[in-house]
């Protein structure tokens, strides 16, 4: 069936240094691949997200990262902030608005002032 | 404009009883889909809403259903209540190809 996976499950980075995110995705129809970020009590919130049409969308310090062929696809974060600290969920849908997203399990980041 | 919006906040039940769950869409939205996030986990898709009909259904027991009304708001039901139904459960809204907007969600304990 359809599946994302995500790693690490939790990332801890001091201050300004980079994070990065990985998932992969098992459906070969996915087309579209949002990002969420959810703090503590909160909704998730779409941070950025990519369709398969390329490869690479940066905004300011976040960007993403797709390979359709390897169904890989990664999340960057530079000049990481303390208030970057929180749940980041990667997920994967065929692209409309009528089809299912698949989430990824999460990744946990603390950013060490 | 309000966003998505769910109600109640926070809900608890006991094993067996059933639950009623509430979400109006963000405004010129007419999709809902619903998820359930246990604690720790990423959200898990439940079923989706358009036009009044489930279109989409994740792999969920069909203790869960749900409906949605000519104004596009939605109510998730779970019947049986089990001690692992304990979870936020989560509504999203978009319209054709916009990202899904996420409500507060509903945070059910089941005892």
């Amino acid at each position: 069936g359809e599946n994302v996976e995500q790693h690490p499950s939790t990332l801890s980075v001091q201050e300004g240094d980079s994070a990065v995110i990985k998932c992969t995705y098992s459906d070969s129809a996915s087309n579209y691949f949002p990002w969420y970020k959810q703090e503590l009590g909160k909704r998730p919130q779409l941070i950025i997200d990519i369709r398969s049409n390329v490869g690479e969308k940066k905004d300011q310090r976040i960007a993403v990262t797709l390979n359709k062929t390897a169904k890989h696809f990664s999340l960057h974060i530079t000049e990481t902030q303390p208030e970057d600290s929180a749940v980041y969920f990667c997920a994967a849908s065929k692209g409309t608005s009528y089809d299912k997203v698949i989430f990824g399990p999460g990744t946990s980041l603390s950013v060490i002032p | 404009d309000a966003g998505v919006t769910q109600s109640p906040t926070h809900l608890i039940k006991t094993r067996g009883q059933q639950v009623t769950l509430r979400c109006s869409p963000k405004s010129g939205h007419d999709t809902v889909s619903w998820y359930q996030q246990a604690l720790g986990q990423g959200p898990q898709f439940i079923f989706q809403y358009y036009e009044e009909e489930e279109r989409q259904r994740g792999n969920f027991p069909d203790r869960f259903s749900g409906h949605q009304f000519p104004n596009y708001s939605s109510e998730l039901n779970v019947n049986a209540l089990l001690l692992g139904d304990s979870a936020l459960y989560l509504c999203a809204s978009s319209f054709i190809e916009s990202e899904q907007y996420f409500g507060p969600g509903t945070r059910l304990t089941v005892t």
